[in-house]
């Protein structure tokens, strides 16, 4: 039984479309984030929530919105797409909100905007 | 400049060589993780190490966090085609997460 789970794996869009990213954890965890790992295999985090509260947003573009229906879903909306949102998303769940707490991620999700 | 610098970038070896991965930084971490990506997969976790001079095992991979808590390195003995992968440092040194710029390593039968 899959621990974090996204959809779709692979996400292939023109410029200038909206798109989202699902993804679900059933490990009972209380905190999930968003990564992207660009081309050069940089993994950096975008966004953490803790029980549906935002507790980390980094210097993204508003263009990003995170939206948590529940402790288990973290879903990522992506507005008017561009060249350089092309990377690999992942998806992660931790329990408890402090750094440093075990992370299990999801398989990923690779976007590609021509 | 990242804040936790891995070396080497890339490293490619011959089954049953011994190679060690270096990460490095000018910050102080309360703890250091280290993770394993396989192609088309996220991270797994392969220890965290919490304690500066710390020394951890994993089957044939030796984790060591330094004195200061400022850097960590990973070690591989007798290298199997099966430890191929995209090796990653991460830690917080306040509230934020990072992960190192990573080392891929191949090994080759």
């Amino acid at each position: 039984d899959t621990a974090v789970s996204q959809t779709p794996k692979y996400l292939v869009t023109q410029m200038g479309n909206d798109k989202s990213i699902k993804c679900e954890q059933n490990l009972g965890h209380d905190t999930m984030y968003w990564y992207k790992q660009d081309s050069k295999k940089f993994l950096k985090i975008m966004f953490s929530y803790n029980n549906k509260e935002l507790i980390i947003n980094e210097t993204v573009p508003n263009r990003f919105s995170p939206k948590s229906p529940d402790k288990a879903h973290l879903n990522l909306h992506i507005n008017s797409l561009e060249l350089g949102d092309s990377a690999v998303y992942f998806c992660a769940s931790s329990q408890g909100r402090r750094p440093g707490h075990e992370q299990y991620f999801g398989p990923g999700t690779r976007l590609t905007v021509t | 400049t990242q804040l936790l610098e891995q070396s080497p970038q890339f490293l490619s070896i011959q089954e049953g060589e011994n190679l060690t991965v270096y990460c490095n930084s000018s910050s102080v971490f309360s703890s250091l993780q280290w993770y394993r990506q396989e192609p088309g997969e996220g991270p797994v976790l392969l220890v965290t190490v919490v304690t500066g001079g710390e020394v951890k095992k994993l089957k044939r991979l030796t984790f060591q966090f330094g004195d200061a808590r400022k850097d960590s390195s990973l070690h591989i003995t007798a290298a199997q085609p099966g430890d191929t992968g995209l090796y990653l440092c991460a830690g917080a040194p306040g509230n934020q997460f990072y992960f190192g710029t990573g080392t891929s390593l191949t090994v080759i039968p």
